[in-house]
């Protein structure tokens, strides 16, 4: 298992288009989480799995926005109708119940809405 | 205010200097993590903390829970140290963290 990997790694689209990004956690890691990242913040909270039950989200996550975690394994986030405000970074990590033993990150996925 | 602060947001050092990040939280938690950002977005984990002390190699967190204080402290910094470090706790009620701003470390030679 090489880790969290998120795709793709970059992201340019345009205004109004819809774009869908994927995240494979770690196998053994039931608990997935969404975090969004604008440029010189720190990561807020969108939303967060426990196998395939979506447990908790954010106000942030408005209704353009949808996760899905079908099978318990990997997830997707998809945003409709984008804005420019959706920019930014998108963060995915996985965990144990209750971060026991930590989180682990992926590199993230970078939206630029042109 | 923010759950979570951090300070400085912005620090330069020259190499070789001992470094202190602070961490601030106001809610109750049950973990306290440092992270790692470079450019380019990876997070790495760098300690996760609920009482005491930790060391990994030339990094120290220390938590102080009455205070809800925790301090980075990196000993004889070397340009690869440059980097964002990012405070984040798990609060007690919940599964998620909560993070603070970062502060951008740059190393200079």
């Amino acid at each position: 298992d090489t880790g969290v990997s998120q795709d793709p790694r970059h992201k340019i689209t345009k205004r109004g288009q819809n774009v869908t990004f994927r995240c494979d956690p770690i196998s053994e890691h039931n608990r997935l989480y969404w975090y969004r990242q604008t440029l010189g913040q720190g990561p807020e909270f969108l939303t967060y799995f426990q196998n395939e039950a979506q447990l908790e989200k954010s106000r942030l996550l408005s209704d353009r926005f949808s996760a899905e975690r079908p099978k318990g394994s990997f997830s997707t986030l998809e945003i409709q109708r984008t804005e420019q405000g959706d920019s930014a970074m998108y963060l995915c990590a996985s965990s144990f119940p209750q971060g026991l033993y930590g989180y682990t990150f992926g590199s993230g996925t970078r939206l630029t809405v042109v | 205010k923010n759950e979570v602060e951090q300070s400085p947001q912005n620090l330069t050092a020259q190499e070789g200097e001992f470094i202190t990040i602070n961490c601030s939280y106001s809610v109750g938690i049950s973990a306290l993590h440092w992270l790692q950002q470079h450019p380019g977005g990876g997070i790495v984990s760098l300690f996760m903390l609920s009482s005491g002390k930790k060391k990994h190699g030339r990094l120290i967190a220390t938590i102080n829970i009455q205070e809800k204080h925790s301090s980075l402290h990196i000993t004889a910094s070397h340009p690869r140290d440059s980097a964002v470090y990012i405070c984040a706790v798990r609060e007690t009620s919940g599964s998620r963290l909560t993070f603070g701003e970062g502060t951008q470390l740059t190393v200079n030679p």
